[in-house]
């Protein structure tokens, strides 16, 4: 069974730009989440979406938007990129559609770099 | 709001020495709690869980007892290997903010032969 997949793995970007992250889940999962895992500060929830709606966010700004697929496949998008949105984003999935007791499995995540 | 605190790190260990990591929790519900695993060069994954007062999580060798009274869920192994060599992620997800999981700052394990 394949895992949770991202794309791309490394995504430079500068100051003022926007930037892409996808990820895909094990198949049949219909949750995803998002994570930002910052330098210093640790990992931290950003995006939850089951069944192509967003149940929860976590604290951070409008920029920092997404959207889940049909095929439950998802995007994140930041926008007006800042130095300290440099971080390594995280996606993970489930099956269960709680949000709470759910085993979520992880991807190798997207290394992002703002210049 | 709700928050996770491990105890800090690095440890080094011998291997076949006896493992604990402390975990305590702060939430506003009733959470369930899991420790994640993150191996050199590999992503998180799911080491075990608990999702109510006094179950006991295990795999691998590793428990961790879901302690209400203490708010509690520390990770112990009785005999630790080189290959756990990791660092070890405490973390919840409370009820009241469903999808979001609070992790801690991660533990880092080396085990030495």
């Amino acid at each position: 069974e394949a895992g949770v997949t991202q794309s791309p793995t490394h995504l430079i970007k500068t100051r003022g730009q926007q930037a892409t992250l996808r990820c895909s889940p094990i198949s049949g999962h219909t949750s995803v989440y998002w994570y930002q895992q910052a330098l210093g500060l640790g990992l931290q929830f950003l995006l939850w979406y089951d069944e192509g709606e967003e149940r929860n966010r976590g604290n951070f700004p409008p920029r920092f938007s997404g959207r889940q697929f049909p095929n439950y496949s998802s995007e994140l998008n930041v926008n007006a990129l800042e130095l300290e949105d440099s971080a390594l984003y995280l996606c993970a999935s489930s099956s269960e559609g709680q949000g709470t007791t759910d085993t979520q499995y992880f991807g190798p995540g997207t290394r992002l770099t703002v210049l | 709001g709700d928050s996770v605190t491990q105890m800090e790190g690095p440890v080094t260990l011998s291997e076949e020495a006896f493992l604990t990591i402390n975990c305590t929790y702060t939430a506003t519900g009733y959470p369930s709690l899991f420790w994640y695993v993150q191996y050199p060069g590999e992503g998180l994954q799911l080491l075990l869980k608990a999702t109510k007062a006094d179950d006991k999580g295990s795999n691998k060798g590793f428990e961790a007892t879901y302690r209400k009274e203490t708010t509690s869920f520390h990770l112990e192994k009785g005999s630790v290997q080189v290959s756990d060599s990791a660092v070890y992620f405490c973390a919840l997800s409370d009820r009241t903010n469903a999808g979001k999981s609070t992790f801690g700052d991660g533990t880092t394990l080396t085990v030495k032969p």
